[in-house]
C-alpha cells in the first residue's frame, strides 16, 4: 500500500533531550513537509523540502532541524532549544508543482515532553 | 497577506440534518482553496479543492463547497450529517507564488448527535 508512515505514534521524552521523529513515504513524491498542531491553532509549518538535499524553514522552525538525504525520508529532530515541544506532529508529502495544495498526511506522532 | 478564518470553532448538528461550516478568506489574488478533514488522532485527508474552475465544488463523502468571490467565502456544506462525519475540518489557502505551502484556518470541530 502506498502512503506515509510516521513512527512512533506516541513519544515521551524528558526536558533537555533531543528527539527525532520519523517520516517515510513510498508515494514517490518530491516534496515533504512537517507541521505542528496545537489545540485551537490549526497546523503550522515547521520545515519543508521540495527536493532531496534541500529544505527550507517554515513559519516556526526555531528549535527544530531536518534532513533530506533520501527522497523517501524526512526526519524531524526536536531539539532542547524548542521551548514548548509538546504537540502533535504531522508529516505530509505532495507531488511538486502538480496539484499544489494536495498534500497527503501521515497519521501523526504525539510528543510529550516533561 | 493571504489568510483564512473559520467562523466557528465548534458546530453541533443532529444526525440527518444539514451541515454548514463557514470559512472566509483574505487574498489579493484569485486563491486556491481547500477543505481538509481530520478524524481524532489521525492525519488530514483532502475533502475538496477549488482552483478557479467551477465555483461549486463537490468532494468526498457528500460534502460540497461554494466559492463566492463577492463574499470572500468558501463554506462547506452537506445535506445530511452522518455520525461518521464527526471530525475536525480545516479550511486552507495556498499563498500566491509560494509553491506547496499551505495556510490553515484554526479548524472547526463538528459533533454529530444521534
Amino acid at each position: 500500500d502506498g502512503g506515509i508512515t510516521q513512527s512512533p505514534k506516541y513519544l515521551f521524552r524528558k526536558e533537555g533531550q533531543n528527539v527525532t521523529l520519523s517520516c517515510e513515504q513510498n508515494l514517490n513524491h518530491d516534496a515533504m513537509y512537517w507541521y505542528r498542531q496545537d489545540p485551537g491553532q490549526g497546523l503550522r509549518l515547521i520545515y519543508y523540502s521540495q527536493i532531496v538535499n534541500d529544505f527550507q524553514k517554515g513559519d516556526i522552525a526555531e528549535g527544530y532541524s531536518v534532513s533530506r538525504e533520501k527522497k523517501e525520508s524526512f526526519p524531524l529532530t526536536v531539539t532542547s532549544a524548542q521551548k514548548n515541544p509538546t504537540a502533535f506532529y504531522l508529516c505530509a508529502s505532495s507531488v511538486r508543482d502538480i496539484s499544489p495544495g494536495e498534500q497527503y498526511f501521515g497519521p501523526g506522532t504525539r510528543l510529550t515532553v516533561t | 497577506a493571504q489568510s483564512v478564518t473559520q467562523l466557528d470553532s465548534h458546530v453541533s448538528v443532529s444526525e440527518g440534518t444539514p451541515v454548514l461550516l463557514r470559512c472566509n478568506y483574505s487574498s489579493s489574488y484569485s486563491p486556491s482553496l481547500f477543505w481538509y478533514v481530520q478524524h481524532p488522532n489521525k492525519g488530514l485527508q483532502l475533502l475538496l479543492k477549488y482552483t478557479s474552475a467551477a465555483t461549486l465544488v463537490k468532494g468526498i463523502n457528500g460534502f460540497e463547497a461554494e466559492f463566492k468571490k463577492s463574499e470572500t467565502s468558501f463554506h462547506l456544506t452537506k445535506p445530511s450529517a452522518h455520525m461518521s462525519d464527526a471530525a475536525e475540518y480545516f479550511c486552507v489557502v495556498i499563498p500566491y507564488n509560494q509553491g506547496g505551502k499551505l495556510i490553515f484556518g484554526q479548524g472547526t470541530e463538528l459533533s454529530v448527535k444521534p
